[in-house]
């Protein structure tokens, strides 16, 4: 079964330009999650969907930055415009739902990543 | 708020030799779960094992196991008989109850020599 897939794998742009990312999740998962890790800030969570809906989206950044989800099988993260500190690896991962917990209640099931959009704001 | 804490930069280790790599983690919360990643040089993130908070015993995946001390709040990543393809950023991540997210440490780096 394909893994979850990402383009471009590279991404060079120029300050001010409109950047656009794409996720295509495993077939079948019902969690999509849009990382970022860079040097300094480590891996952090931008935003995540269930369903094709946003439901938490407060590690975006700015306002600069939006997530969609048209359908379960492909998601896109925008910057625009895009500035040299927006420069990072981009992640995209899925999850097939919720995992339950012994002691009641749930959190999120295994996350499998895409390999990841560099993107490099000049 | 949750944190994982991952005190070792870096650590050497000799081929087909065992290393364990550090994790600790500070939550309130008695249910949880605990992930491991490897992201070689390449860049991919690539799951390696999971705990959840209730599991009476420790979780193993094949040359890895997990040494999950919950009193201690502690859940060491140990890689058996380690080999040159081990070299790699190593990442533990927790989800707290109720959440769908992962908070991540900042890794461990792991250089297997021959």
């Amino acid at each position: 079964d394909a893994g979850v897939i990402q383009s471009p794998r590279h991404e060079v742009t120029e300050m001010g330009q409109e950047v656009t990312l794409r996720c295509k999740p495993i077939s079948g998962h019902d969690y999509l999650f849009w990382y970022r890790q860079t040097m300094m800030r480590g891996l952090e969570l931008l935003i995540y969907f269930n369903n094709n809906v946003p439901i938490d989206d407060s590690g975006m950044p700015e306002d600069r930055f939006s997530a969609k989800m048209p359908n379960a099988s492909f998601s896109t993260l925008k910057i625009q415009p895009s500035e040299p500190r927006d420069s990072a690896v981009y992640f995209c991962a899925s999850s097939l739902g919720q995992r339950g917990l012994a002691g009641g209640g749930a959190h999120t099931d295994t996350q499998y990543f895409g390999p990841g959009t560099r993107l490099t704001v000049l | 708020a949750q944190k994982i804490t991952q005190t070792q930069p870096g650590m050497f280790v000799q081929e087909k030799e065992a290393v364990t790599l550090d994790c600790t983690y500070d939550t309130s919360d008695p249910s949880y779960g605990l992930f491991w990643y490897k992201q070689p040089s390449s860049g991919e993130m690539i799951f390696l094992i999971y705990q959840g908070s209730y599991d009476q015993q420790n979780a193993t995946e094949g040359r890895y196991s997990l040494n999950f001390q919950k009193a201690r709040k502690s859940a060491n990543l140990v890689i058996s008989a380690s080999q040159l393809g081990d070299s790699a950023m190593y990442f533990c991540a927790m989800s707290p109850r109720g959440f769908q997210k992962l908070v991540f440490g900042t890794g461990t780096r792991l250089l297997v020599s021959p």
